[in-house]
């Protein structure tokens, strides 16, 4: 299993720009999720989804678009890039049991995101 | 906003002590995650403790759960360079969303 995929690494982007943070797993899991860190923040919630076609905002979803046409994807978007987007972005992903989030979450290497 | 909180934000010990590291959080949860980060990579989960247990061990990880005071503990014996990373402490409290703290960097030198 690759488990957690995301691309790119590494981006810069203009002010205004758009883009699409991509994310994968391969471990059928339906709980699927976006964090932002930034330095001396800890991990912030962006968005998250229980299964397809399933989502819902978390602490910071401002700026950001999700969608889940499948289990296996979750693409994050930035509608127009703003220089406090400037972060590192990670995916994660978990089983879920009856309904209730309660287990560990797998997470994706990270993509560093500059916006100029 | 941050449920979680970690303390020390930093800690820093030679090879072979222990670490011991406190998270403190505001509402009732469902479980308490603990979370290691090396630099420039992405989490690993270490352990999950549910709200009904009080202490759970996994090699030389031990992790105390206080719902009473809002606290957790996370204890490494014998720590080593490659402990070196930071730790953050993550909350369940409702439905699906995980709450983490800003973490304590742990530097171990050999």
């Amino acid at each position: 299993n690759a488990g957690v995929t995301q691309t790119p690494k590494f981006q810069v982007l203009k002010t205004g720009q758009s883009m699409t943070l991509q994310c994968a797993q391969d471990m059928n899991h339906e709980y699927m999720s976006w964090y932002r860190q930034d330095p001396g923040m800890g991990l912030r919630l962006i968005h998250y989804s229980v299964g397809a076609g399933i989502t819902d905002q978390g602490e910071v979803p401002n700026g950001y678009n999700v969608s889940r046409s499948t289990t296996e994807d979750f693409p994050l978007r930035l509608l127009s890039a703003a220089p406090s987007q400037t972060s590192v972005y990670f995916c994660a992903s978990s089983a879920t049991f009856s309904g209730r989030f309660s287990y560990e979450q797998y997470f994706g290497p990270g993509t560093r995101l500059t916006v100029t | 906003s941050q449920q979680g909180e970690e303390d020390p934000q930093a800690l820093s010990i030679q090879e072979g002590e222990n670490a011991t590291m406190n998270c403190s959080y505001k509402t009732s949860i469902n479980n308490l995650q603990w979370y290691r980060q090396n630099s420039g990579r992405g989490l690993v989960h270490l352990i999950l403790i549910r709200s009904n247990e009080r202490e759970k061990h996994s090699g030389r990880l031990r992790v105390t759960l206080d719902t009473s005071k809002k606290s957790s503990s996370l204890l490494i014996t014998a720590s080593r360079a490659a402990d070196t990373a930071s730790y953050f402490c993550a909350t369940v409290g409702g439905y699906s969303t995980l709450t983490f703290g800003k973490g304590t960097m742990l530097l171990v030198s050999p």
